[in-house]
């Protein structure tokens, strides 16, 4: 089964500044889709961002970009110009390549954002 | 376009009662996933259902847990005999099912909160 594993349990970041979320994956699958969630403490789950794996190019929305490394099995997150807004869980997630493939998630990481 | 609804938001129930979580996937979305989250811990799958039919029920404990998704009506998880270690926020999500672009990504509902005294 494909493991989805997040090493940094809580991370925290001064208003304005840059933090970068680490996430790596196992699988034996060519193609994929990883996804970063944001969960705020209302316990809604966001879609911040999301990658193809057969695209090279990282994916970015906004002050939110990816640094995607397939080699390496790793799919970080980094949040630009952090804001208040920002402080939330965030969950890295890996979906197969198929239609109803289920969603891996990592354990998660707590960002604080210090004004 | 309504998200994906799930309610009651918050549930708490006594041992040994039943618990029916419900999930209203977006409007057109034929696929629906539950997922469980323990505290401190990331969502885990438990089902995939499409309309009367469980595709993939390999996350979901054998004994006390079921789910449908019937023709007409919401998804329901139905949960018998609770147990402490039940309690948990339980996640509905629904994707279109078809190809497109964003077959691929799964919307989330708000989450059920179910307490077991």
């Amino acid at each position: 089964a494909q493991t989805v594993t997040q090493s940094q349990p809580e991370m925290s970041v001064q208003e304005a500044e840059t933090v970068t979320l680490s996430c790596t994956y196992d699988t034996s699958e060519s193609d994929y889709y990883l996804f970063w969630y944001k969960q705020p403490p209302s316990r809604q789950m966001i879609l911040v961002i999301r990658q193809e794996a057969y695209k090279q190019q990282n994916a970015t929305e906004n002050r939110f970009s990816v640094n995607f490394q397939k080699a390496a099995k790793s799919f970080s997150l980094k949040i630009s110009d952090s804001q208040l807004g920002d402080a939330a869980m965030y969950f890295c997630a890996y979906r197969g390549p198929n239609t109803g493939n289920q969603f891996y998630f990592g354990t998660g990481t707590s960002l604080t954002v210090i004004p | 376009n309504a998200g994906v609804m799930q309610n009651p938001r918050h549930l708490v129930r006594r041992r040994g009662q039943e618990a029916r979580l419900r999930c209203s996937p977006m409007k057109g979305h034929s696929h629906v996933y539950w997922y469980r989250q323990l505290p401190e811990e990331g969502l885990k799958f438990m089902v995939y259902l499409q309309k009367e039919n469980i595709i993939d029920e390999s996350g979901m404990p054998k004994e006390r847990f079921s789910a449908e998704f019937p023709k007409e009506g919401p998804s329901i998880l139905r949960i018998q005999q609770v147990v402490r270690g039940d309690s948990a926020a339980y996640f509905c999500a629904s994707s279109p099912g078809t190809s497109g672009a964003s077959y691929n990504e799964q919307f989330f509902g708000p989450g059920t909160r179910l307490t077991v005294l």
